[in-house]
């Protein structure tokens, strides 16, 4: 079994669609837990950062963080052509020079005009 | 801006030569990282660096080495390059104190005939 699991897609919204990306994972020391954006022919850029449980909020992104279940989300209201991309989740135990990202797999994204 | 770059978009070579993969970044960042990207298994860590010369095994090295003898540049060696290589490699670098936000390059699509 995966450390981080995350379903590959790829999935296919209509503009304007609220969109859920999930990750599961097994390891409970996890404490950092990020979603990075990878355009086609680029490198991932991260995209929201949260620290333990609970939820955070930018513009139109909801990064939302279950660790009693080991489940973390990516919501994505109003969803836009330009939000077409692959999504991968990432997680770590620490931060600083001992953490290490684990990824899941990467979910593609395809909104539609 | 961060910039990440790597030496070649794409590269072709041949079952059993040396390969060459380098990164340059210009944030000053202490820590670098290689990465290999496959469809269904995600990002995995080959090495990391965090101080010049400097270099930790990450969760796949077999087949690899690296060589960091500046802090802006870390390269990737594929000592003999095998078909099972063939993969898309990230490079990435970030401040100690952060690893969880790392700035990547575009990526090397290397294949091995």
């Amino acid at each position: 079994q995966k450390e981080v699991e995350q379903d590959p897609g790829p999935l296919s919204v209509p503009e304007g669609a609220i969109v859920s990306l999930n990750c599961t994972y097994s390891n409970s020391a996890f404490q950092y837990f990020m979603w990075y954006r990878q355009y086609s022919r680029k490198g991932p850029e991260l995209l929201m950062y949260t620290y333990s449980s609970g939820n955070k909020e930018d513009g139109r992104f909801t990064a939302q963080v279950d660790k009693s279940s080991k489940y973390i989300s990516l919501f994505i209201r109003d969803s836009q052509p330009s939000d077409s991309a692959t999504y991968l989740c990432a997680m770590s135990e620490r931060s600083g020079n001992t953490g290490k990202l684990i990824f899941g797999q990467g979910t593609t994204l395809q909104v539609k005009p | 801006d961060v910039k990440v770059t790597q030496s070649s978009r794409y590269l072709v070579k041949r079952t059993g030569e040396k390969v060459f993969l380098e990164c340059v970044q210009d944030m000053d960042h202490e820590n670098m990282f290689w990465y290999r990207q496959d469809p269904g298994l995600g990002l995995r860590l080959i090495y990391f660096s965090y101080d010049v010369k400097m270099k930790e095994k990450g969760d796949i090295p077999e087949g690899y080495s690296v060589s960091r003898e500046k802090k802006e540049r870390f390269s990737l060696i594929l000592e003999s390059a095998s078909t099972n290589q063939t993969s898309m490699y990230l490079c990435a670098s970030s401040f100690p104190q952060n690893t969880d936000t790392q700035y990547f390059g575009p990526g090397t699509r290397l294949t091995v005939l």
